[in-house]
């Protein structure tokens, strides 16, 4: 059974640092590119980043670019996003999300969500 | 940058209803489209990909049409089960949600 499992959310001050984690299973990770997408209360889903299988390709949504970092270590089966200089509007749910390629830069959609963290930036 | 525009933000409906949601790309996307349902608290599911291929294990009441910048999904006889909100995701570049379309009991 494919599973993906987020965890280091919390409630953080504006300005601050926070990683966040995603442990899976059931599948192999080094066989699919892979995303993180958010979505603030009461608000849609937005893409946040992705990486391709491989690290080799990396992509930001512009209002996350030069603040978050997304890396992954295939050999633990894990993804993770470095949060740094985070603002309220960062507030959201993340969630950690399989796409269907080994590569974001060919046609993928996602397929396997994780349940998320939530992050909460607040003085 | 590569927008979606979903319309509507919500409608009413009543079961056994059909229900069309669109979605609009501000340039051709080809096919590479997917919808997913979402409801609270819970994550998004994958419902339909490439347009218009049903995810396995989705009801055939969903459909998924369109190409290039116009796109529809279509429930064909609401259940209650539906009452949820629904996304489009566009997947030719990077990736790109449509802003949502919420779908409640009329």
């Amino acid at each position: 059974e494919v599973q993906l499992m987020e965890s280091g959310g919390g409630l953080v001050q504006p300005g601050r640092s926070l990683r966040l984690s995603c442990v899976v299973s059931g599948f192999s990770l080094d066989d699919y590119a892979m995303h993180w997408v958010r979505q603030a209360p009461g608000k849609g889903l937005e893409w946040v980043s992705g990486i391709s299988w491989n690290s080799a390709n990396i992509a930001y949504a512009d209002s996350v670019k030069g603040r978050f970092t997304i890396s992954r270590d295939n050999a633990e089966n894990s993804l993770y996003l470095q949060m740094d200089s985070l603002g309220v509007e960062d507030t959201a749910f993340y969630y950690c999300v399989r796409d269907t390629k080994t590569r974001i830069v060919v046609a993928g959609y996602l397929d396997f969500w994780g349940q998320g963290t939530r992050v909460t930036v607040s003085s | 940058d590569l927008q979606m525009t979903q319309s509507p933000a919500a409608l009413y409906a009543s079961v056994g209803d059909r229900v069309t949601i669109t979605c609009r790309a501000s340039q051709s996307i080809g096919t590479w489209l997917a919808w997913y349902q979402q409801k609270p608290g819970k994550a998004p599911k994958l419902l339909i990909y490439k347009a218009s291929s049903l995810e396995n294990g989705v009801s055939s009441r969903f459909s998924g049409s369109g190409s290039g910048t116009e796109f529809t999904l279509t429930i064909s006889s609401l259940q209650a089960d539906d009452f949820a909100t629904y996304y489009c995701l566009q997947y030719n570049t990077f990736r790109t949600f449509g802003q949502g379309t919420k779908v409640e009991i009329k």
